[in-house]
């Protein structure tokens, strides 16, 4: 089945750690996202990435990072300067507009 | 810059009874538009996209450029609409998609 994967499903952190969320896709589409949703904030755009070994800011980069090393995974580290790390993390992956994107089913995080 | 306004946090519909959502956008140029849905513990799924045209599960949605809009309706709610929707806008040349604070639809039996 293709598809995009995202795990662990949930996940706990302790503050003061820097936490790896997992995002691998099958389709192969070129271009990945990461947006963080929050209960009336819609989607926000953390980071994306277009083509292997580049990625991009996106609208609430701080305290996040990511790597492109292969096209089948972008992985999302949330470190220990992110102020407010406790979201529903969403990972998709596209062929390109106007295709639109296919979701994971996304990761929560929650920091204790 | 590029905003998506989705004005109802909540909308509660009967069965039976017209629905719209309302989407507005800001861009000054040709924008792609997208509905998004998410179904109670699915995952986010496109449902439309504005260059194609489409009708999916009763829906529609129209590109109206003067009023920068691009509602989403449908004649005749079901239960089984309940479910959180998102409008979303591209710029041409693959930008990532903007998104709505979205709607969460309530269709009341």
């Amino acid at each position: 089945d293709g598809g995009i994967t995202q795990s662990p499903k949930y996940l706990f952190r302790k503050e003061g750690q820097n936490v790896t969320l997992s995002c691998e896709q099958n389709l192969n589409h070129d271009a990945m996202y990461w947006y963080r949703q929050d209960p009336g904030q819609g989607l926000r755009l953390i980071y994306y990435s277009q083509i292997v070994n580049d990625f991009q800011k996106g609208d609430i980069a701080e305290g996040y990072s990511v790597s492109r090393e292969k096209k089948e995974s972008f992985p999302l580290t949330v470190t220990s300067a992110q102020k407010n790390p406790t979201a529903f993390y969403l990972c998709a992956s596209s062929i390109g507009q106007p295709f639109g994107y296919t979701f994971g089913s996304g990761t929560r995080l929650t920091v204790v | 810059a590029q905003r998506v306004t989705q004005p109802e946090k909540l909308l509660s519909v009967f069965k039976g009874a017209p629905v719209e959502l309302k989407c507005n956008y800001s861009y000054s140029g040709s924008p792609e538009l997208f509905w998004y849905v998410q179904y109670s513990r699915q995952r986010l799924q496109l449902l439309l996209r504005h260059i194609s045209r489409e009708s999916i599960k009763g829906f529609t949605a129209d590109l109206n450029k003067g009023e920068t809009s691009f509602h989403l309706k449908k004649p005749f709610a079901q239960e089984e609409d309940s479910a959180m929707y998102y409008c979303a806008l591209s710029s041409p040349g693959n930008t990532p998609l903007v998104f709505g604070k979205g709607t969460r639809l309530s269709v009341i039996a």
